[in-house]
């Protein structure tokens, strides 16, 4: 089945130590999300990538970034984790943008820790 | 500016009974999409149903409809005959025309308890 894969599901890290999520698809979409989900709160955007084109939200902290180097892959980079960034990291797909009925698609995500 | 309202923190329902999760909308653009997703304690976010401003009929898929009052600019969730594994987290979201369409605007969810 075609799907957005998440790995690890669960991640420790120690604070100020950098950490890598990534995310990958087999839907061959081309845009790509990454959101943040704090605890009973909505998931907020942080960053969207249409190909290989970059888009940053104004509010992401310069602490996140990411990467995809190819169109089924994408990375989301924490360099130096704080306490505040322990959340549910979700990673999403749409097939295109700038059309209202395309629909995001999430991964199960992962569960930051920072210890 | 775009916002989603979702005026139910929490809610308890008996198993098999219908239940309907309130929505409603802030929009100046004649264009839109409307969706709703479930997140269950595991935490995927799953894409249930989706419905457009313009299109004419309510949207179903199963057990789900969408009562969309676009006066009143509501998009309320419908759940047929509930079931114990719908106890899960539900949000409202809204896309917006081209300039702003990457983003989805959430809700700030509502937690739906099934109860046996």
């Amino acid at each position: 089945d075609a799907m957005v894969i998440q790995n690890p599901r669960y991640q420790v890290t120690q604070f100020g130590k950098p950490v890598t999520l990534s995310c990958s698809q087999t839907l061959n979409h081309n845009v790509m999300y990454w959101y943040q989900q704090k605890s009973s709160q909505a998931p907020k955007l942080l960053f969207h990538y249409y190909d290989k084109d970059f888009n940053n939200e104004a509010d992401t902290p310069d602490n996140f970034q990411s990467r995809r180097p190819n169109t089924s892959f994408c990375f989301l980079d924490i360099r130096s984790p704080g306490l505040g960034d322990a959340a549910m990291y979700l990673c999403a797909t749409s097939r295109v943008e700038g059309t209202i009925t395309d629909t995001q698609y999430f991964g199960p995500g992962t569960r930051l820790t920072v210890l | 500016a775009q916002k989603i309202t979702q005026t139910q923190p929490g809610m308890f329902v008996q198993e098999k009974e219908a239940v309907t999760l309130d929505c409603t909308y802030d929009t100046s653009d004649p264009s839109y999409g409307l969706f709703w997703y479930k997140q269950p304690s595991s935490g995927e976010m799953i894409f249930l149903i989706y419905q457009g401003s313009y299109d004419q009929q309510n949207a179903t898929e199963g057990r789900y409809s969408l009562n969309f009052q676009k006066a009143r600019k509501s998009a309320n969730l419908v759940i047929s005959a509930s079931q114990l594994g719908d106890s899960a987290m539900y949000f409202c979201a809204m896309r917006g025309p081209y300039s702003s369409a990457s983003k989805i605007i959430f809700g700030s969810g509502t937690r739906l308890s099934i109860r046996p």
